[in-house]
């Protein structure tokens, strides 16, 4: 079965430091979703992406985050200067459809696990 | 914006009991996925599951849109469905989902 792929596994970075995380959606999905994860809390959505330009973004996605598909294959999540709030589990998620198109359902990676030092 | 609220938060169970975890949303929702949790972090899905019944093995879930609540039934369980259990929902006009907080699920040998 078709999977999301994440990578790193973790990432160990020095607050103020830029960071990308990178994922690979399912080849035929349109769909594109950043997640994150603080330890011991619920799963907050960051930002969805269609088309090649933003669909929705929470409050928490400031100008401290960007999201690219720079070739088609790769979705990345960008945070600039970093700070120890930023540590936490991000997840990358993909879906064939979604809103006005018709909802599918969303297929997660494994994860990243950012560690801001 | 919806809220979801899953009941019990937290869950002891002796190997080879049944249980149902609890999923409650405030809005209409044209999507709803289970997740399993694991130790190590990584989001299992379990059911798609906007409406209806599905089963998959000792796992069966019932999603009730009109009465705005979902249902998980974990039936022989054991020590590997230790983690925690989230339901997640899409609200209508939306593409984000909305998770929510969780039920910890501990099942003992």
């Amino acid at each position: 079965e078709p999977e999301v792929t994440q990578t790193p596994s973790h990432q160990v970075t020095q607050m103020g430091q830029e960071v990308i995380l990178r994922c690979v959606p399912i080849s035929n999905h349109l769909y594109f979703y950043w997640y994150r994860q603080i330890l011991g809390q619920k799963v907050e959505f960051l930002v969805s992406f269609y088309n090649n330009e933003i669909s929705e973004k929470s409050e928490i996605f400031d100008d401290q985050f960007s999201v690219e598909r720079p070739d088609g294959s790769n979705f990345t999540l960008k945070i600039r200067s970093t700070k120890l709030e930023d540590s936490a589990m991000y997840f990358c998620a993909s879906s064939e459809g979604a809103g006005p198109s018709g909802n599918q359902p969303q297929h997660f990676g494994d994860g990243t696990r950012l560690s801001i030092l | 914006g919806i809220q979801v609220e899953q009941s019990p938060p937290d869950l002891i169970l002796q190997e080879g009991a049944n249980s149902t975890l609890r999923c409650n949303f405030s809005d209409s929702v044209n999507n709803l996925q289970w997740f399993h949790q694991n130790p190590w972090g990584q989001l299992i899905n379990l059911f798609y599951i906007p409406s209806g019944t599905k089963q998959n093995g000792r796992l069966s879930a019932t999603t009730v849109a009109t009465e705005r609540y979902s249902l998980l039934y974990i039936s022989s369980s054991q020590t590997t469905d230790s983690g925690v259990y989230f339901c997640a929902v899409v609200a209508s006009g939306t593409y984000k989902y909305i998770f929510g907080t969780g039920t910890r699920l501990k099942v003992l040998a």
